[in-house]
């Protein structure tokens, strides 16, 4: 089965400070990786994907993630966080012969001004 | 506009009475999903459907049933609410699973007293 492992459940930055997540992942098979976010009191919306192609993919608002798949890991960055990058961010995998995305428990982003 | 609607957003009943929360789609999205998202778990899936009339269990069905009669709508029904069900559900749909990425609904807060 596949499982999504976020290790930094809380992080917080200053206004400025630079940003990674780490998101690991374990499936065998080719995956697709996504990471998500969740502004406080709103759905969830898709940060970037990744399908094929350039391991380093980049999303909306400065983020980009980069796959390296022989340590299985999906891991989120943006140089220089702002205040309203305050979120809770989910990777997610599909291994595309699975039916389901799998959603890690998230990071809770704090960024003081 | 593209969207997943779900009703009710915020609900407040007790054990055993019988609810549905509703989910559309105007997308025509074959995929459609249920989570439930719990703090420290992340998104478990509960059930989901690859089209009309086919529907499927996830990680955590117990308690809850779906139904897909027409491919808009993935009504979510809870025939006997218990407290362990108090939960923040989201509804979300994807063109097609298999690259695709979800779209989420805004998202429904279920409180069992």
């Amino acid at each position: 089965a596949q499982s999504v492992s976020q290790h930094n459940h809380h992080v917080i930055l200053s206004e400025a400070a630079s940003l990674e997540l780490g998101c690991n992942y374990s499936y065998g098979g080719t995956v697709n990786l996504f990471w998500y976010v969740q502004y406080p009191g709103q759905h969830l919306q898709l940060l970037l994907k990744y399908f094929s192609g350039d391991p380093l993919v980049k999303g909306i608002k400065g983020f980009e993630a980069e796959f390296i798949k022989s340590k299985f890991s999906f891991n989120l960055r943006k140089p220089s966080v702002q205040w309203s990058d305050t979120a809770e961010y989910f990777c997610a995998v599909n291994g595309v012969s699975f039916q389901k995305l799998v959603f890690g428990t998230g990071t809770r982003l704090l960024v003081s001004p | 506009e593209a969207q997943v609607t779900q009703n009710p957003r915020y609900l407040i009943t007790v054990t055993g009475k019988k609810l549905t929360v509703t989910c559309s789609q105007n997308m025509n999205h074959e995929y459609m999903s249920w989570y439930r998202q719990d703090p420290g778990l992340g998104l478990r899936q509960i059930y989901y459907s690859m089209n009309v009339e086919v529907t499927d269990k996830g990680d955590v069905p117990e308690g809850y049933k779906v139904s897909r009669k027409e491919k808009r709508n993935f009504p979510l029904i809870l025939e006997s609410p218990s407290p362990n069900q108090t939960s923040l559900y989201f509804c979300a749909s994807s063109f097609s699973l298999a690259p695709g990425e979800l779209f989420f609904g805004e998202g429904s807060r279920l409180t069992v007293l």
